[in-house]
This record gives C-alpha cells, structure tokens and sequence, in this order.
C-alpha cells in the first residue's frame, strides 16, 4: 500500500491553457473524490466517485473543470481555459468505508 | 450544510507545552476526522472519531456526539507538531462523498 499518489506535485501554466492532474488511489479503495484548497482555507469538496461513476459534483466545479474515472482506478481532472482564480492546491482522497485518506495534492500556479 | 468551527485559529507553543484544539460542528454525524496538514500541503490522517476517545502516541483525540464537538489533545510537544489541524465532518444528511472541513488551526512550536 503505497498511499494516494497525485501527478504531477506541481504545475506552472500560463492563463488560458489546458491543464490535467492525475490520481492514483490505494488499490482496494472504491471512492474517490476531488477537493481544491486556497491559501489559508480548508479544502472544499469538489466531486466524489463511487467506481467509475461520477456520484455526486460541486457547484465549484464549473463547465471549464471536468474529472474522469474510466476504469474505477485512477482519475483525472481537467481544467480548460484556466484562470487565475484557479490557482490553488488540488487534492485527491480515497476511501473504502467512511475514513478517507488524501494524496500528496497537486499545486496549481495559473500566471 | 453541515458547518464546521476551529478554535483556535492560531497557537503558539513552546516545546514541551500541552495543547487543546476544538472542533465545533452544527449537526450529527457520521464521520470525523483529525488532519495534520504537512508544509508540502499533504493531509496526514490522525483520527477517524466519529465517537468516543482514541489515543496515538502523544496525540489524543475525544468526539462528544451529542453535544457535537471533538477535541485534539497534543501533549509534550515537537517542533514537528507545526503546521495546520484540520477537522473534517460528514453529516448524516449529506451524501457520502462530501466531508465538510473546517478552517484550520495553525499551530506553531518554538524550541
């Protein structure tokens, strides 16, 4: 058991480019979910998989942001057309039962 | 939604002090857990309480259920104790995938 693995660890792009993360969960675990932070705050929930199904998604998540989980393994979240505003840490958890365990997060700089 | 209060939101210790951090939540749930967020911005997970007392290590951590509060016991503390706690709850309302974090305490440990 190798923990929730997140990839890249950290990703400088310019406004307006695409940019996608990727996370691997603990290998039995069949929930997994998507949280932001910004300086300062706690992470806020952004979406949840239960297997490949997209089970439940946050207001926050708006119409450039979209998260995929093809063979209920690992994940990906995309972000189209970023903003500044997107700046922020991106964690990932994982989860068999209620307790979820979270990856190392992916730090987003939009410049 | 499920509202989450951290007291306090700083603490400065000197090594060897013993410490008290309070979580606050608004309605009953189904699962709480203590986080020690790491300089990298990794969650470490402490507890899974959602009910009663734990202890590990020098950490300790009781949730009271029915009056809806947990608390996060450090005691002889390390300069590596810095950093943020996080508690995070799910609601017994909420749907599985969304744990409600609260804003944190720093805490910081002088030698």
């Amino acid at each position: 058991d190798t923990g929730v693995s997140q990839d890249p660890r950290h990703k400088i792009t310019k406004r307006g480019q695409n940019v996608t993360f990727r996370c691997d969960p603990i290998s039995e675990h069949n929930r997994l979910y998507w949280y932001r932070q910004t300086l300062g705050q706690g992470p806020e929930f952004l979406t949840y998989f239960q297997n490949e199904a997209q089970l439940e998604k946050s207001r926050l998540l708006s119409d450039r942001f979209s998260a995929e989980r093809p063979k209920g393994s690992f994940s990906t979240l995309e972000i189209q057309r970023t903003e500044q505003g997107d700046s922020a840490m991106y964690l990932c958890a994982s989860s068999l039962q209620l307790e979820a365990f979270f990856g190392q997060g992916t730090r987003l700089t939009v410049v | 939604g499920i509202q989450v209060e951290q007291s306090p939101p700083d603490l400065i210790l000197q090594e060897g002090a013993n410490s008290t951090l309070r979580c606050n939540f608004s309605d009953s749930v189904n699962n709480l857990q203590w986080f020690h967020q790491n300089p990298w911005g990794q969650l470490i997970n402490l507890f899974y309480i959602p009910s009663g007392t734990k202890q590990n290590g020098r950490l300790s951590a009781t949730t009271v259920a029915t009056e809806r509060y947990s608390l996060l016991y450090i005691s002889s503390s390390q300069t590596t104790d810095s950093g943020v706690y996080f508690c995070a709850v799910r609601g017994v309302t909420d749907s599985w995938g969304k744990l409600q974090f609260g804003a944190g305490t720093q805490v910081v440990v002088t030698p």
